[in-house]
């Protein structure tokens, strides 16, 4: 299984402010997904991020607002822009596990973000 | 509409109780399925999955059956612990198939001693 980390796991931001997320892989994968679990919420899915392309965002969701970096196979990183405490979340990226088990993803441990 | 619908929680059960939490599904062909888990203030941890019709997907004495006549992957424990006080999340691939998975609203178990 892959481990993965994100940077920095919690924060306490100022409205109007913006957060860039890191998600670090320890192993090369092809797509990296990040999700927003609002407080008592269940995940939503923001963006799938594949290597040398531009992120596709899902319904609800503009790069503008949440603009992502995927530089290489193993890192990415999620900007929340223009904060506003509608914001305040749990960021979690995850990974796909491998070709031979279809959808399966792991988890980084979440960034808790608190917008003022 | 949704691809997949889980029971809604809290529950509250006492320790060495029996568990089942409903996850219903829809979806086209045989996608895989999957149990999440989220202790308290960490991230999402696969706790079991089945790949095909009939499987069967275990797990720290957490089981889960592939039901396609049903299309149900209901969660069981014959006998819980205060440990296992979590949100469970249920999570399936969208209609029509993809990489991505769409989640369960979650359930949110406490065990009492």
């Amino acid at each position: 299984s892959a481990v993965i980390s994100q940077k920095p796991s919690r924060d306490i931001c100022q409205r109007g402010t913006s957060l860039t997320i890191q998600c670090q892989v320890d192993s090369q994968v092809t797509m990296m997904f990040w999700y927003r679990q609002q407080p008592g919420q269940s995940l939503t899915l923001i963006a799938t991020a594949n290597q040398g392309s531009e992120a596709t965002y899902e319904s609800g969701f503009v790069i503008d607002k949440f603009p992502i970096s995927r530089p290489n196979l193993t890192f990415s990183t999620l900007t929340v822009s223009n904060m506003s405490p509608e914001d305040s979340s749990i960021y979690l990226c995850s990974v796909e596990a491998d070709s031979s088990t279809y959808n399966e993803q792991f988890f980084g441990p979440g960034t808790r973000l608190t917008v003022l | 509409g949704d691809s997949v619908t889980q029971m809604e929680g809290p529950v509250t059960l006492s320790e060495e109780a029996f568990l089942t939490i409903n996850c219903t599904y829809t979806a086209t062909g045989y996608p895989s399925l999957f149990w999440y888990v989220q202790y308290p203030g960490e991230g999402l941890q696969l706790l079991l999955k089945a790949t095909k019709a009939d499987d069967k997907g275990s797990n720290k004495g957490f089981e889960a059956t592939y039901r396609k006549e049903t299309t149900s992957f209901h969660l069981e424990k014959g006998s819980v612990q205060v440990s296992d006080s979590a949100v469970y999340f249920c999570a399936v691939p969208p209609q029509g198939g993809s990489e991505k998975l769409v989640f369960g609203k979650g359930t949110k178990l406490t065990v009492n001693p």
